[in-house]
């Protein structure tokens, strides 16, 4: 199984802060990545598709990047409704697998 | 609306049995490919089980295989899991998620989820 490894596993920043997280593969995926958001009480929501696409809907302050292993998700100008869990997951081989999630909190 | 909604879940012994569901509606459901992806009570995400338009390909996570059996009626919009032997470390949150038509594998619509706790 391929293993997704997010870090950091926690972060603290401040409202209109600049943040990146950062996700390795065990074995290359080539672009086949998607980074998902969720709230507490709250079905995952998708915001990134093949490493860098952004879902439909989803502000342009998400970006992603990377290819192969090592991949990044950057949220820029941190507003409240951005601080929650951050997953990512691999679909370049079954079983599909996510990362441990990435909590980011107020500081 | 486009939307999954999930329902089935509750308190269930070791080892019985549970069917999740999930309806479907404001898109063409027979057209897509679906999932099941669960989450322990604090925990990450874990998929469970894919299954094709048709029903032609599916995969099940090793920790359920066996076990669970992943099925669709097309007719009726809806996903179905059926759990046997559950265990504790069934218990959980269960998503039903649909694939992105381009991009098998990537979840571009979530339901609100189910819960199913194991225990006695």
């Amino acid at each position: 199984d391929i293993q997704m490894t997010q870090s950091p596993s926690s972060l603290s920043a401040s409202v209109g802060d600049r943040v990146t997280i950062t996700c390795r593969a065990s074995q290359g995926i080539s672009d086949y990545l998607a980074w998902f958001q969720q709230k507490p009480g709250k079905a995952p929501k998708s915001l990134i598709y093949a490493a860098s696409s952004l879902q439909s809907g989803v502000p342009s302050k998400f970006s992603g990047s990377g290819s192969g292993t090592d991949f990044t998700l950057t949220i820029s100008s941190l507003q409240p409704e951005d601080f929650a869990t951050y997953y990512c997951q691999q679909y370049n081989t079954y079983p599909l697998t996510f990362g441990q999630g990435t909590r980011l909190e107020i500081k | 609306e486009v939307q999954l909604v999930e329902s089935g879940g509750g308190l269930v012994q070791p080892g019985g049995s549970l069917r999740l569901s999930c309806a479907a509606s404001g898109f063409t459901f027979s057209s897509y490919s679906m999932n099941w992806v669960r989450q322990a009570p604090g925990k990450g995400l874990e998929w469970v089980s894919y299954s094709s338009s048709s029903s032609s390909t599916i995969y099940y996570a090793d920790s359920v295989k066996g076990r669970f059996t992943i099925s669709r009626d097309n007719a009726k919009n809806s996903l179905y899991l059926q759990m046997n032997s559950l265990r504790a470390e069934d218990t959980a949150v269960y998503y039903c998620a649909r694939d992105n038509s381009g991009w098998t594998g990537y979840f571009d619509l979530w339901g609100r989820g189910t819960l199913v706790t194991v225990s006695s």
